[in-house]
């Protein structure tokens, strides 16, 4: 079975700073991993992924996410935050065969301040 | 771009009623999933269903929850009798198979209130 532990519930931070939000998981196979953004009222928007090859992995909007095996992690940071990137952010793993069903993180809310 | 499409988008029921939410996956898609998030918990896995049976169901999943596809296009979950901790988003999401990786892509949810 995996589990996926988001280690912070609510991350503030001002315009333009950068931010990081963690994401570690545990399982005994191999693993797929996603980051999913939920802005407000709305649904669940994949944002990257990591399937193989490069550990480092890019969103369209500047947010980086870097898979390390060794850590079991799969943080997620941007350099510089808008006020946009204001939502819930979920990591998620999956298994590589079968169903590969999604295990989520209980969520980090980062809230942007002007 | 194609899009997971849940109707109802909100439904209000009284407790006991039975609920259909439904979901029309992506045209090309063969597995398909429900999802509930709970108001500020996490987003739970429900049922996977492929194949035109169910390939894997969490402990949620009890025998209150039932799937179906029953026309080849839409993919519904039905609560037999609600109760008032079903109260939830609930999220259908479906993906294509294929041999290697791929992405599950969701609806925009159906927001169950039981009173």
């Amino acid at each position: 079975a995996q589990s996926v532990t988001q280690l912070d519930s609510q991350v503030p931070v001002f315009e333009e700073a950068p931010v990081e939000l963690r994401c570690n998981y545990s399982s005994s196979v191999s693993v797929y991993l996603f980051w999913y953004v939920q802005y407000p009222n709305q649904g669940l928007q994949l944002l990257l992924k990591y399937l193989s090859g490069s550990t480092l992995v890019e969103s369209i909007n500047g947010f980086e996410a870097e898979f390390n095996k060794s850590q079991t992690s799969f943080h997620l940071r941007k350099p510089s935050v808008h006020i946009s990137d204001t939502a819930e952010y979920f990591c998620a793993v999956s298994d590589q065969q079968g169903a590969q069903k999604l295990v989520f993180g209980q969520g980090t809310r980062l809230t942007i301040n002007p | 771009e194609p899009e997971v499409t849940q109707t109802p988008s909100h439904q209000v029921t009284q407790m006991g009623q039975e609920v259909i939410l439904r979901c029309v996956p992506i045209s090309n898609h063969l597995y398909f999933y429900w999802y509930r998030q709970i108001l500020g918990q996490k987003v739970e896995f429900l049922v996977s269903f492929y194949n035109n049976e169910i390939s894997e169901k969490s402990e949620i999943f009890d025998d209150q929850f039932s799937v179906e596809r029953p026309d080849g296009s839409n993919f519904t979950l039905k609560i037999r009798s609600t109760k008032l901790e079903d109260s939830a988003m609930y999220f259908c999401a479906s993906r294509r198979e294929s041999s290697g990786a791929n992405v599950l892509t969701f609806g925009a949810g159906s927001r169950l209130t039981v009173l």
